[in-house]
């Protein structure tokens, strides 16, 4: 299993508040991603990074922001969480990002997230 | 962007071949076809992917049709351990992880 670790793996908050989850991954896997997955549905991403401090915006953005201080670590703050943002956040790891479109991604275990 | 189509649910008997089926009829020449998988509580795990020509893996084979406007993921002989949520994708060129991920079919799997 490719080494992703997320935290917290379940969380319950208030409106109103802010939230940061936090993926670490000890495979120095170049790009990292974030997803939502809400009940019966698939994956949306929301941010992707390339790099330390290189991050780009997903399919569905708004209300969080991201950021890459380290290569294993890779932070999804929601500045002020809603409860339309009550979902499983899942990270994804992959090597070398978009120029080999046969790679892999992998993903961790996800986390969930409620907020009230 | 290019997007797929699969059925929203499929079930089979344990110990039987299961295929699964994916149109992607706007396809492009570069385009791979991937296959995720997730189990229940888990996240997606690679399956299979092919360009062109027919794989074989340990997990399960992957056939494209000749005009790559559709793929089946075959498994050979379903396990109650392959009740998952079944997702084809397609990985565009600019960046492997802005694929979509469809809804999926869900696959039961029948003692």
């Amino acid at each position: 299993d490719a080494g992703i670790t997320q935290s917290p793996r379940h969380k319950v908050t208030e409106t109103g508040t802010p939230v940061t989850l936090r993926c670490h991954q000890t495979e120095n896997h170049r790009y990292m991603y974030w997803y939502r997955q809400d009940p019966g549905h698939g994956l949306r991403l929301i941010h992707y990074s390339y790099g330390v401090k290189d991050t780009d915006k997903g399919e569905v953005s708004d209300g969080y922001s991201v950021s890459r201080s380290k290569t294993e670590d890779f932070l999804l703050t929601l500045e002020s969480a809603t409860s339309s943002q009550t979902s499983v956040y899942f990270c994804a790891i992959s090597e070398r990002g978009g120029m080999a479109t046969n790679e892999k991604l992998f993903f961790g275990s996800g986390t969930q997230l409620s907020v009230l | 962007d290019a997007k797929t189509t699969q059925p929203n649910s499929m079930e089979s008997n344990e110990e039987e071949p299961v295929h699964l089926p994916c149109n992607h009829s706007t396809i492009s020449g570069t385009d791979y076809i991937h296959w995720y998988r997730q189990l229940p509580s888990q996240g997606p795990e690679y399956v299979i992917h092919g360009l062109t020509s027919n794989v074989n893996n340990r997990m399960a084979s992957l056939a494209i049709a000749e005009d790559r406007k559709s793929s089946t993921l075959i498994l050979h002989r379903a396990t109650l351990r392959d009740a998952a949520v079944y997702y084809c994708i397609l990985r565009e060129g600019t960046n492997a992880g802005k694929s979509t991920f469809g809804d999926g079919t869900t696959l039961t799997v029948k003692p």
